[in-house]
């Protein structure tokens, strides 16, 4: 079974700071991907980044990056130069085939 | 808006009614997928569409729950008999491949009262 572990439920950060989100997974798959997706307050789920397993070099997007550990199954998210609009719900996901695993989410406030 | 719709954005309804809610994904996504989320979770995978057939159900899909993708195009989960545990929010996702970002819509969330 495929599984995704958020240990986190709510993490807050201040302004301008650096916050890290972790994250876990299980599956035997050798070809998945991962996915990072926000999910603001009342608002739709949108993607924040995504990982290929088979690339070594960890993806980045402006001021999100991950740190993939594949033999570890970690998958961790940070988050740089945090912002206000950054508050919302953070989902760890894992694709092998045609569906999406989640995680329970962390739940970030960045304080003013 | 050229982004993943649904409708209605909110439903109450009492238990025992039925209800149909309805997605319409990104036009040349030819993948859909139908997710539940509870307060505090994460979604959770229903159904899945490749174009006009219906190739994997989760087990949380009782027998009162039947989804369809007519033509390939939008697609609408009924769900029969509701039940009080049925009170959630109904995610809408579509992709153009597999392994793809999938676009979400804005939810259907349901409350059986």
């Amino acid at each position: 079974a495929q599984t995704v572990t958020q240990s986190q439920p709510e993490m807050s950060v201040q302004e301008a700071e650096t916050v890290t989100l972790s994250c876990t997974y299980d599956t035997s798959e050798n070809n998945y991907y991962l996915f990072w997706y926000k999910q603001p307050p009342s608002r739709q789920m949108i993607l924040v980044i995504r990982q290929e397993a088979y690339k070594q070099q960890n993806a980045t997007e402006n001021r999100f990056s991950v740190n993939f550990q594949k033999a570890a199954k970690s998958f961790s998210l940070k988050i740089s130069d945090s912002q206000l609009g950054d508050t919302a719900m953070y989902f760890c996901s894992l694709d092998s085939s045609y569906k999406l695993i989640f995680g329970s989410g962390t739940r970030l406030l960045v304080r003013p | 808006d050229t982004g993943v719709s649904q409708n209605p954005r909110h439903k109450i309804t009492k238990r025992g009614q039925n209800v149909t809610f309805r997605c319409d994904p990104i036009s040349e996504h030819n993948r859909l997928y139908w997710y539940r989320q509870t307060l505090g979770q994460g979604p959770e995978f229903l159904t899945y569409f490749q174009n006009e057939a219906q190739l994997e159900k989760s087990r949380l899909l009782s027998d009162r729950f039947s989804a369809e993708r007519p033509k390939g195009s939008f697609s609408t989960l009924e769900i029969q008999r509701t039940e009080q545990g049925d009170s959630a929010m109904y995610l809408c996702a579509s992709s153009l491949r597999t392994l793809d970002e999938q676009y979400f819509g804005p939810g259907t969330r349901l409350t059986v009262t």
